[in-house]
Parts: C-alpha cells; sequence; structure tokens
C-alpha cells in the first residue's frame, strides 16, 4: 500500500524568510511518480511539480526548489523568500506509475507568510 | 492548456434529493478522469476512477450506488450524489489525466464543487 505522511500540519513564517514542507512516502513499486499540488483558499489544486522515482536531480523554478532522495523516501519542497501569495496548503501526492495512476496524498501542509 | 471546470461550483440541497456535478476538461482528451471528497481542513481522498466508455472503479468503501459516475465522452464526466445526506457535504474533487505528447503525463484537477445537503 501506498501512503504519504506531512508531519508539518501548519507552518508559519514571516514574510521572505525560507520554509521548507517535508514529505516522507512508502510504497513498495520500484516505479512511481511524486508530486506537490498547491491549494490556496479558492480551494482549486494546482500543479507544482511531478518526479518519477528515476529523476534524483533537484529541481529548481524561480522561488521553488524540490530535494528527491530516494534513500530517505522523501521529497521536500522549499520556498525560498516566501510572499504572502504563498499562503496556501501544500499537498504532497504519489502515484503508481502503470496502470490508472491514482494519487494518494498525503494530509497536507497549511502555510501561513505573515506580512 | 490542461484546464478542467466543474459545474456548478457550489449547491446546496434538501436531504434526499439528488445533485449531479459536471466535470469537463476543457482543451484535452481525458480517458481518465478522477473524482475526489475533501472534508474541511482535511486531504484529499479517491473515490473513484473513471474511464471514458467503461464502468467507473471505486475505491474501497465508496457506495457505487449512491455515487453514481458516468464518463460518457473524453470531455466529460459527472458525479450524481442520490439521496443526498448531510454527512455527504463536502468538497467534491475532479481531476482529468492528460495524455499528450506536448504536456506532462499528470492529472489536472477541476476547481472543486462545495456540495451542502440541509
Amino acid at each position: 500500500a501506498q501512503k504519504v505522511t506531512q508531519a508539518q500540519t501548519e507552518i508559519s513564517v514571516v514574510e521572505k524568510e525560507d520554509v521548507t514542507l517535508d514529505c516522507v512516502y512508502e510504497t513498495r513499486d520500484t516505479t512511481y511518480y511524486l508530486f506537490w499540488y498547491k491549494q490556496p483558499p479558492s480551494g482549486e489544486l494546482v500543479f507544482l511539480i511531478r518526479r518519477n522515482s528515476f529523476d534524483e536531480q533537484n529541481e529548481i523554478s524561480g522561488r521553488y526548489s524540490w530535494n528527491f532522495q530516494k534513500s530517505t523516501s522523501s521529497f521536500n519542497f522549499t520556498i525560498t523568500a516566501s510572499q504572502v501569495v504563498d499562503s496556501a496548503v501544500y499537498f504532497c501526492a504519489l502515484s503508481e506509475a502503470f496502470g490508472n495512476e491514482k494519487l494518494t496524498f498525503g494530509t497536507g501542509t497549511r502555510l501561513t507568510i505573515i506580512p | 492548456g490542461a484546464v478542467v471546470s466543474q459545474h456548478p461550483s457550489w449547491v446546496i440541497c434538501k436531504s434526499g434529493t439528488s445533485v449531479k456535478i459536471e466535470c469537463r476538461s476543457l482543451d484535452f482528451q481525458a480517458t481518465t478522469m478522477f473524482w475526489y471528497r475533501q472534508f474541511p481542513k482535511q486531504s484529499l481522498m479517491l473515490m473513484a476512477t473513471s474511464n471514458e466508455g467503461s464502468k467507473a472503479t471505486y475505491e474501497q468503501g465508496v457506495e457505487k450506488d449512491k455515487f453514481l459516475i458516468n464518463h460518457a465522452s473524453l470531455t466529460l464526466s459527472t458525479l450524481t450524489v442520490t439521496s443526498a445526506h448531510p454527512e455527504d457535504s463536502s468538497f467534491y474533487i475532479c481531476s482529468a489525466r492528460v495524455r499528450a505528447t506536448t504536456l506532462t503525463d499528470t492529472q489536472y484537477f477541476g476547481p472543486g464543487t462545495r456540495l451542502t445537503v440541509l
């Protein structure tokens, strides 16, 4: 069975600080995908990144960066120089690589950026 | 690209009535759509996987007779909550899987439908 753990329920940081959201996953599959989604107060899920299990390169996109470490089954997300618009709930998710690829979500981390 | 819409965005109904929620992929064809529900301050829980032209696959614990899913075309899937009760009040979100040469093979989500059953 697949499982995604986001141990941080809520995080608050002051604007311009860096913040890292943790994600730890469990799967028996050797090939899988990892995702991060952002859910602002409006409710719509915004896709941020998709990473397959064979690609352990870290990725940077603007102020966002992701650190994938297979050895520790972690896929952490860092926001540098946080802004108020980053306030949202962030979900880490895992899917199988074959078949219907249904997503298993973590419980989410509510991030509040304090101006 | 990869826009998914849902209609309605919110609905209030009386207990015992049925409610239909539509999920459309606007600029791509989606062979697979997923339906999730999310209770306040909780995560998304997959309810069912919907493949065009075939019966939906429901997750364990989801009543297929209560949550009717129809995926009649490559751009439309519907979820009907039959004989709704207050405990069915939730945020229902659909997603569509993109399989295109120019887009990443991933799921894109609709904006959600908030259902309140009185």
